[in-house]
Parts: C-alpha cells; structure tokens; sequence
C-alpha cells in the first residue's frame, strides 16, 4: 500500500461524456503528479501539480484538466471523451517539488469509453 | 521522452539471480538513472535509482558504468513475485518521468 488513494477504480461511461478522477496524495505529500496508461502508448506523464499550483506539464490534452485542492487532494478532469481516451489513469505523489526521490503511485483508474 | 534502450522480455529462474540491462548512451551529466518496476497493471513501485555510483537496498542493486552509457539492474534472489515489466528511465528532475516500454521480466518456477 503506497499511501496513494485513487477513485473510481473502474469507470465506463460513454463518448463525448465528463468524467473526474479523484486522487488523495499520502499524507504530507505536496507534489501530485497524473499519468495515462494506454495499450499503445505505455505510461505517459500528464501533469503535475505542486501545493496547489501547476508546476510541470507533459502529453495532457486539452480536453484534459486538473487541479490540486487546498488539502492537497486533486482531481483529473477528462471532458469530450473519446475511445482513445481508455486507459488506465495514475496518480503519484512525492514530498518535493524536483530533486530526486521516489514517487509513490496509486493503484490508478480504470477508464472505459464506450 | 525516454531516451533508455531494454530488452522486450527476459525469463530468470526463481532463486537466481535477475539481471536487467538498460542502455542509456547519450545521458547527460545531470541525469539520473531510475528503475521502477510495474505488477500487472498496479501502480508502478520505485525500486533504486543512482548517478554515477553503483548503489544497492533491499530491493535490488543498480550497477551504472563508469562512462554512464549503460546500468544494469540486479534482483539479487528472483521469486515469482518479481514478475513484472521493469523500466529504466532516465530524469535530472527527479520527477518527471517517461516511461518507455520496459522489460517484462518472467521469474520461472
């Protein structure tokens, strides 16, 4: 067990359909971080976010948003769902802003699009 | 993105010993090495990371050459709950990573 909280663990909705997937980082934890997992494109970086505020942007589409809360859960954001968009979505969190360390992900979320 | 080169898949007896190459030859200076190891589609668990040095915990050792291009990655007493996809990346943020497509590890009885 990581720490890491993620819900819904599975979710099937359809296209063209919201959807938001709620991460708890461990506790202490200011440095949030989501990833996708397609088949074919492995584990792509989204977006982090660190107390409260964007820190670094990777391969998140536009479609896609997020935001950290000020006790520090976040939540993802997924809007115009598309079929390609199902994958499963993990959060990871960490103490730090840079510098090394490791990042402790969650057990992620299971999204359908139909 | 990630800039490591693995093999797709590698086999290990259980009991011995498992050891991962990954290819790294353009690394920069300021570049970390990581591994990380993914079960069946769980969260992927941090196992060790290193600059220059070889370094070693519980989990497992990470040998780096002296010229940084390649590391290996050793699981010193491989059990079937080794059986994973292992990724070597690359990072100087210590953060951000790109995972590529790994090693799937199998750990055979």
């Amino acid at each position: 067990d990581s720490g890491v909280t993620q819900t819904p663990k599975h979710l099937i909705t359809a296209t063209g359909q919201r959807v938001t997937l709620r991460c708890s980082p461990r506790s202490g934890d200011l440095s949030v971080y989501w990833y996708q997992q397609s088949l074919d494109q492995g584990l792509q970086f989204l977006i982090q976010y660190y107390n409260g505020e964007e820190r670094a942007k990777g391969n998140i589409l536009e479609r896609f948003s997020a935001q950290q809360f000020p006790d520090l859960h976040s939540e993802l954001n997924l809007s115009s769902l598309e079929l390609g968009d199902s994958a499963l979505y993990f959060c990871a969190s960490s103490p730090r802003l840079a510098g090394t360390g490791e990042l402790f992900f969650g057990e992620g979320s299971r999204l359908t699009v139909l | 993105d990630a800039k490591t080169t693995q093999p797709t898949s590698m086999d290990c007896a259980e009991g011995r010993a498992a050891n991962l190459p990954c290819n790294h030859s353009t690394i920069s200076g300021n570049e970390y090495v990581y591994w990380y190891r993914q079960i069946h589609s769980q969260g992927p668990q941090y196992i060790i990371h290193g600059l220059k040095n070889n370094e070693t915990n519980e989990m497992a050792s990470l040998i780096i050459t002296e010229d940084r291009k390649s590391s290996t990655l050793i699981l010193p007493h491989a059990t079937l709950r080794d059986t994973a996809v292992y990724y070597c990346i690359l990072t100087n943020t210590g953060n951000q990573f790109y995972f590529g497509t790994g090693t799937s590890l199998t750990v055979i009885p």
